[in-house]
C-alpha cells in the first residue's frame, strides 16, 4: 500500500459545481497536510495548509482533515474554468522532512 | 520580490552528459528540495537538505549528486549515470519549523536525447 493515495481523476464538472477532491493516507504519524495546485508546465502553489485533525476556509477553498479515517479533503465551492489544474495533496510528520505527495488529481471546469 | 528561481527553464542535452540545474531562493529558508516528476507518477524526492554543508538522499537519488555550499543555493547534477534524466525538475525550499509549507521553484524541463 502506497503511503499517500489520490485518485488521478481526471475530473471535469461544469462552472459553479462544489468539487471534491481526495487523499487517504497510511502513515498515522502524519500530523501537517497540505494542498497544492499545480498549472501545466508551472511549479506547484501552496493552497492550503492544515495541522492535525478539523476544517480550515479559505475564500471558495475548505480543507478538511480525518486523521480516525486517515482521509483528507479539499472542497472547491463555485468552481471557475481558471481553476482548471492538478491539485496534489501532500503530508508530512515532522520539521525538516520532505514531504509526500500523492500523484494528482487533473480538474477541469468548463464555462 | 522573495521566491525561487530555476533556471534554465527548458534544458537540452546529449546522453552521456552531465548536466546541473541550477535552484536559488532568497527567502531565508533553511531547508532546500529536489523532486522530479514525471506524468502519472506525482513529485518523487531527489534529494533534500536541512542546512548548508548537509544534505540527504531523497527515495529517487542515484545518478544524481547536490550541493549546498550556501544557504541561498542548491543546486542539482544530473549525471550520466541517471537511467531515465528526462522529466520535470522542481526545487523547493521551507523553514526547517512549524509550519513547514514547501514553496516550490517555476521548474526546469530536461530532455535527453
Amino acid at each position: 500500500q502506497k503511503e499517500v493515495e489520490q485518485d488521478p481523476g481526471p475530473l471535469s464538472v461544469p462552472e459553479g459545481a462544489i468539487v471534491s477532491l481526495n487523499c487517504t493516507y497510511s502513515n498515522s504519524a502524519f500530523q501537517y497536510f497540505m494542498w497544492y495546485r499545480q498549472y501545466s508546465r508551472k511549479g506547484p502553489e501552496l493552497l492550503m495548509y492544515t495541522y492535525s485533525s478539523g476544517n480550515k476556509e479559505d475564500g471558495r477553498f475548505t480543507a478538511q482533515v480525518d486523521k480516525s479515517s486517515k482521509y483528507i479533503s479539499l472542497f472547491i465551492r463555485d468552481s471557475q474554468p481558471s481553476d482548471s489544474a492538478t491539485y496534489l495533496c501532500a503530508m508530512t510528520y515532522q520539521a525538516g522532512t520532505a514531504l509526500i505527495f500523492g500523484k494528482g488529481t487533473t480538474l477541469s471546469v468548463s464555462s | 520580490d522573495g521566491g525561487i528561481t530555476q533556471s534554465p527553464k527548458y534544458l537540452f542535452r546529449k546522453e552521456g552528459q552531465n548536466v546541473t540545474l541550477s535552484c536559488e531562493q532568497n527567502l531565508n529558508h533553511d531547508a532546500m528540495y529536489w523532486y522530479r516528476q514525471d506524468p502519472g507518477q506525482g513529485l518523487r524526492l531527489i534529494y533534500y537538505s536541512q542546512i548548508v554543508n548537509d544534505f540527504q538522499k531523497g527515495d529517487i537519488a542515484e545518478g544524481y549528486s547536490v550541493s549546498r555550499e550556501k544557504k541561498e543555493s542548491f543546486p542539482l547534477t544530473v549525471t550520466s549515470a541517471q537511467k531515465n534524466p528526462t522529466a520535470f525538475y522542481l526545487c523547493a525550499s521551507s523553514i526547517a519549523q512549524l509550519p513547514y509549507e514547501q514553496y516550490f521553484g517555476p521548474g526546469t524541463r530536461l530532455t535527453v536525447t
